[in-house]
């Protein structure tokens, strides 16, 4: 029971950016959002999370909505490696990382 | 970064037989770890929380005495799968997190076949 919904699968081209959506409506004040990518047959990887503010690594770009209900991961330019299932998720509790469907995105020449 | 060591990465086992799965953090200490499975197509699904020290908390549906979680350092977490099943194949996944991090840190998972 995922606190999370994303949409099941996107497509993205080669080079451009990748937004992939995120909602989280019942997040609470001190619940992290966290984003996670899995490729096909490998433990998943971590990219970004926040509490609040907007966040930027050398990965991703994570925008939160300011009342906290939404999130998109964003890849600036995404390769072809970046074909993967996304994962976004909230933290209940404080140690209770819950994956949900994810969302699989795949990044066409 | 942090690393987590995970092994075997592949076993293949007969029917009715124990098969034991390793994690480790190679760099940190990792007060928590958790055990996750995973089929084919699906997301991965929480099976246990543990804490260094203390028995792990099973998730529903979880048979603790089917899936033997020990933690007893706080670098070292092992999952056995008892008396396995054809139907416990699966894609088995740990990941731990240490008292200076906020995020977790995965394995690269464990493929059990059993025949």
């Amino acid at each position: 029971d995922a606190k999370t919904t994303q949409p099941t699968s996107m497509d993205c081209a080669e080079g451009r950016a990748a937004n992939l959506p995120c909602n989280h409506s019942t997040i609470s004040g001190n619940e992290y959002v966290y984003w996670y990518r899995q490729i096909h047959s490998q433990g998943p990887q971590y990219i970004i999370h926040g509490l609040k503010n907007n966040e930027t690594n050398e990965m991703a770009s994570l925008i939160i909505t300011e009342d906290r209900k939404s999130s998109t991961l964003i890849l600036p330019h995404a390769t072809l490696r970046d074909t993967a299932v996304y994962y976004c998720i909230v933290e209940v509790d404080n140690n209770d990382m819950r994956f949900g469907a994810g969302t699989r995105l795949t990044v066409k020449p | 970064g942090a690393v987590v060591s995970q092994h075997p990465s592949r076993v293949i086992c007969k029917s009715g037989t124990s098969v034991k799965i390793e994690c480790r953090s190679l760099d940190f200490q990792a007060t928590t770890m958790f055990w996750y499975r995973q089929f084919p197509k699906q997301s991965l699904m929480l099976m246990a929380t543990s804490n260094e020290g203390s028995k792990a908390t099973y998730e529903q549906g979880v048979e603790k005495d089917k899936f033997l979680i020990n933690h007893a350092s706080l670098t070292l977490s092992t999952l056995t799968v008892t008396s396995a099943h054809p139907e416990d194949s699966s894609f088995y996944i740990c990941s731990a997190r240490g008292q200076a991090y906020e995020k977790l840190f995965f394995g690269s998972g464990t493929q059990l076949s059993v025949l």
